[in-house]
């Protein structure tokens, strides 16, 4: 089975400062994964996507993540962080064979942004 | 272009009432899903479907009905509410097809904040 953990549920950092929102899976086979953000009283929207190719994926509002096969990570990252990021981060995970049609979501990281 | 409306954004019920929660999108997509969202717990599915009349069991289907009378309608039933059903529900939808060509990127509904006394 798979699973996603996200290290830490809550992240605070000073505005203009870098983040980084670390996520694992665990999977023996080849996975798709996602980050997804949730802003205060809004669904989730997605942030950025690797499915294949170059293992650095450039996602909207400044925000990187790279995949790691080989320590199963996909942590994402923004070198200077605004207010406006604060928000709720999920990690997901699709594995790429078999029948499931449905994405492995994390606990999420609450990342808040001070002044 | 609303994208995916869930309706209605916030309901109180007694337990053992019943409701039903209204998704609809305006996309065209195929695959539909319902989640349920947790302190600390992330979301998990707890029914979807691939198309029109289909349904399919997620990860926490228990107490939950669905119908998917109309391609862009996706309907989330309770017909006894229990206070573990607390919860705020989103509903997502997406194209379908092909994961690797990124077919299946879900568009997320605002939730719907369901409290049962």
């Amino acid at each position: 089975a798979q699973s996603v953990t996200q290290l830490d549920s809550q992240v605070p950092v000073f505005e203009e400062a870098p983040v980084e929102l670390r996520c694992n899976y665990s999977s023996s086979v080849s996975v798709y994964l996602f980050w997804y953000v949730q802003y205060p009283n809004q669904g989730l929207q997605l942030l950025l996507k690797y499915l294949s190719g170059s293992t650095l994926v450039k996602g909207i509002n400044g925000f990187e993540a790279e995949f790691n096969k080989s320590q199963t990570s996909f942590h994402l990252r923004k070198p200077s962080v605004h207010i406006s990021d604060t928000a709720e981060y999920f990690c997901a995970v699709r594995v790429f064979s078999g029948s499931a049609r449905q994405l492995t979501f994390g606990s999420g990281t609450q990342l808040t942004v001070l002044p | 272009n609303a994208g995916v409306t869930q309706t209605p954004k916030f309901r109180v019920l007694k337990t053992g009432q019943s409701m039903t929660l209204l998704c609809a999108q305006d996309m065209n997509h195929e695959y539909m899903y319902w989640y349920r969202q947790d302190p600390g717990m992330g979301l998990r599915l707890i029914h979807y479907s691939v198309g029109e009349g289909t349904t399919a069991k997620g990860e926490v289907p228990d107490g939950y009905n669905v119908s998917r009378l109309k391609k862009q309608n996706f309907l989330l039933g309770l017909e006894s509410a229990a206070p573990s059903q607390t919860s705020v529900y989103f509903c997502a939808s997406s194209r379908g097809g092909d994961w690797s060509s990124g077919a299946n990127v879900l568009t997320f509904g605002a939730g719907s904040r369901l409290t049962v006394l």
